[in-house]
Parts: structure tokens; sequence; C-alpha cells
């Protein structure tokens, strides 16, 4: 199976900054990386595809890099209502298989 | 507009079966595969199971293998998990989610929570 190794697990920022995110695959995926926010209570939801494709409707200040193994999640000026939990997932083999999150708090 | 909708969560006993189910609408559902994915209370998110299009090819996680059968029926674009010997690490939020299968998963159900206890 692929592990999705996410780092940091938790973050502490303030409004404006910006804030990176790491995903690691145990082996290479290609592109096949995907980006989900989830805040509490709330389903998840798609951020990006394809580790850079910006879902419609998702604001630009979000964006994905990397290929192969290493992948970053990046919030160019962070917004109160980006406080939430991100997950990366990868989608080239089965099982598919899920980092372990990293929750962005209110510093 | 892209919706799902998934029903059927309860609370169960240790052992027992339970299907849970996941209506669709907004697109042509037999284009596209479909998977389930559930959450643990305070948990990440865990991959269960996924299915083709035409259903003709499954995929489960082995902590759910030859326990959970995942099914389709295109004609009322529903989305079946039907669960049994079911244990108390499977107490989770189920989501449904549209894909999954070389492609991302989205957009997702509101979810529907499955309670194993005695």
């Amino acid at each position: 199976d692929i592990q999705m190794t996410q780092s940091p697990s938790s973050l502490s920022a303030s409004v404006g900054d910006r804030v990176t995110i790491t995903c690691r695959a145990s082996q290479s995926i290609s592109n096949y990386l995907n980006w989900y926010q989830q805040k509490p209570g709330k389903a998840p939801k798609l951020l990006i595809f394809g580790a850079s494709s910006l879902q419609s409707g998702v604001p630009s200040r979000f964006s994905g890099s990397g290929f192969g193994t290493d992948f970053t999640l990046t919030i160019s000026s962070l917004q109160p209502e980006d406080f939430a939990t991100y997950y990366c997932q990868q989608s080239f083999f089965t099982p598919l298989t899920f980092g372990g999150g990293t929750k962005v708090e209110i510093k | 507009e892209v919706v799902l909708l998934e029903s059927g969560g309860g609370s169960v006993q240790p052992g027992g079966s339970l299907r849970i189910s996941c209506a669709a609408s907004g697109f042509i559902f037999s284009s596209h595969a479909m998977s389930w994915v559930r959450q643990a209370p305070g948990k990440g998110l865990e991959w269960v199971s996924s299915l083709s299009g035409n259903g003709g090819s499954t995929f489960y996680a082995d902590s759910v293998k030859g326990r959970f059968t995942i099914s389709r029926d295109n004609s009322k674009n529903t989305l079946f998990l039907e669960m049994s010997s079911l244990k108390a690490e499977d107490a989770a939020v189920y989501y449904c989610a549209k894909g999954g299968l070389l492609r991302f998963l989205g957009p997702w159900g509101q979810g529907t929570l499955v309670t194993v206890s005695s």
C-alpha cells in the first residue's frame, strides 16, 4: 500500500500568513494527488486535483505543486474561513490512501 | 448541481448488519465510478470501497474485504454499501463520493453515522 505522510500535523497561523503543507508518497504516484479541506462536522471538500489543478469555485489563494513523491499545498494569504483540516490523497493505486491531515488553527 | 444524499445509518450491535445508501443526482450516474470513505470519531479519512460505473469492477480496503459489499443500481441512481459482521472499529461517519478510480473524490455527500455498540 502507498503511505501518504503529511506534515506538519498541525500549525498555528495568523490571517494573512502564507501557509505550506507538504505530502510525501511512499512511492511515485505521478500527479495523482488531490487535496481536500474539511471543517468540523462537515464533509470534505475538494480543493486541488491532479497535484496542481484548482477545483472550480476554489479561491485562487490555494495552489498545489509536485510530482512523483513530493507535493505541496500552499495558501498564499490565509483567510478566516481557511481554518480547517487539510488532507492529501493519492488516487493512483488502490487502496486509495489519505495523509493523516493537517489542522490549521488560529494563532 | 451534483447532489449526493446518504441514508440508512444507525446503531447496530457487534456482528450485525446494515445497508447504507447514497442517492445521486445532477450527473450521469452510470458514467462515473463511486466510492465510500469513512471517518471514525476524531480520526482521519479512510477509504472503504470503490465501484466502476457499470458495477463490473469493485475494490475494497483490506479492513472490510469479505464483510462489506459495494453495489449500485444505475436505474435508480443509487449507490449501496452492505455491511455485515460489523465490529466496533467500523463505527464512523460514512461518506459517499463521486469518483475514486484514477480520479479525485468529489463532490461528497453529507455522511451517515454508523454506530456499533452492544
